[in-house]
């Protein structure tokens, strides 16, 4: 049963330290998309990647977020330093364009990284 | 930005009702996607649209593409209390510096009463 998979599902840290978050997308999915889901401002695209190359990242602070795909198998959100209003669920989602390769790419997510940051 | 506009923000039904909601957009997208999130879950991939006009179905969901490419619309029939959650309308663009980058909409928050 293909998924994809993110580590870890629950994080509590304090203000000012560093977060990783982990992302392994569904095998064979060339895009990966990173969301923060908050009650104020549902679900925002922070970056998205294809082929492991950035795409858009322009809805992520650049002062304190980045996001890579080291290789195919993972991608990663690393906030430093965080802050209290970085609290928010994470959600990485994988996929692939559709055939024909004008249809774009459904996206499948995973379950989430809840964040606090105290 | 590309903005969607979903309607609307929460509906509370008896069960056995038909549900409809909607998402509108002031640009044009070239692929619609509905989506459903339970609690502490990720969302789900429902239905996908992939032309202007289309109507697709899966099990007692209906959706369908406008033919302006700017709207798009999700109805459930006969609802039962496991359509409870939180519906997510996503539209894509695949042509320029957009090109795949997927935005959603704000959610329904669906109640179904028993």
């Amino acid at each position: 049963d293909a998924r994809v998979t993110q580590t870890p599902r629950h994080k509590v840290t304090e203000m000012g330290q560093e977060v990783t978050m982990r992302c392994q997308p569904i095998l064979g999915h060339n895009t990966v998309f990173w969301y923060r889901q908050t009650m104020m401002q549902g679900l925002e695209l922070l970056a998205y990647f294809r082929n492991r190359a950035p795409l858009d990242d322009s809805g992520m602070p650049k002062d304190r977020f980045s996001a890579e795909m080291p290789d195919a198998t993972l991608a990663t959100l690393k906030i430093q330093p965080s802050e209290p209003r970085d609290s928010a669920v994470y959600f990485c989602a994988s996929g692939s364009p559709i055939e024909p390769r004008d249809r774009g790419t459904e996206a499948f997510f995973g379950q989430g990284t809840r964040l606090t940051v105290v | 930005g590309q903005q969607l506009n979903q309607s609307p923000q929460s509906m509370f039904i008896q069960e056995g009702e038909d549900v409809s909601m909607n998402c509108t957009s002031s640009s044009i997208f070239n692929t619609w996607l509905w989506y459903k999130q339970d609690p502490g879950e990720g969302p789900v991939l429902l239905i996908a649209l992939y032309k202007a006009g289309e109507l697709t179905s899966n099990g007692r969901l209906t959706a369908q593409f406008g033919i302006t490419r700017k709207d798009s619309f999700l109805n459930i029939s006969a609802s039962i209390p496991s359509d409870v959650g939180i519906y997510f309308c996503a539209g894509q663009r695949w042509a320029g510096t957009s090109y795949g980058k997927l935005t959603f909409g704000q959610g329904t928050i669906l109640t179904v009463h028993p």
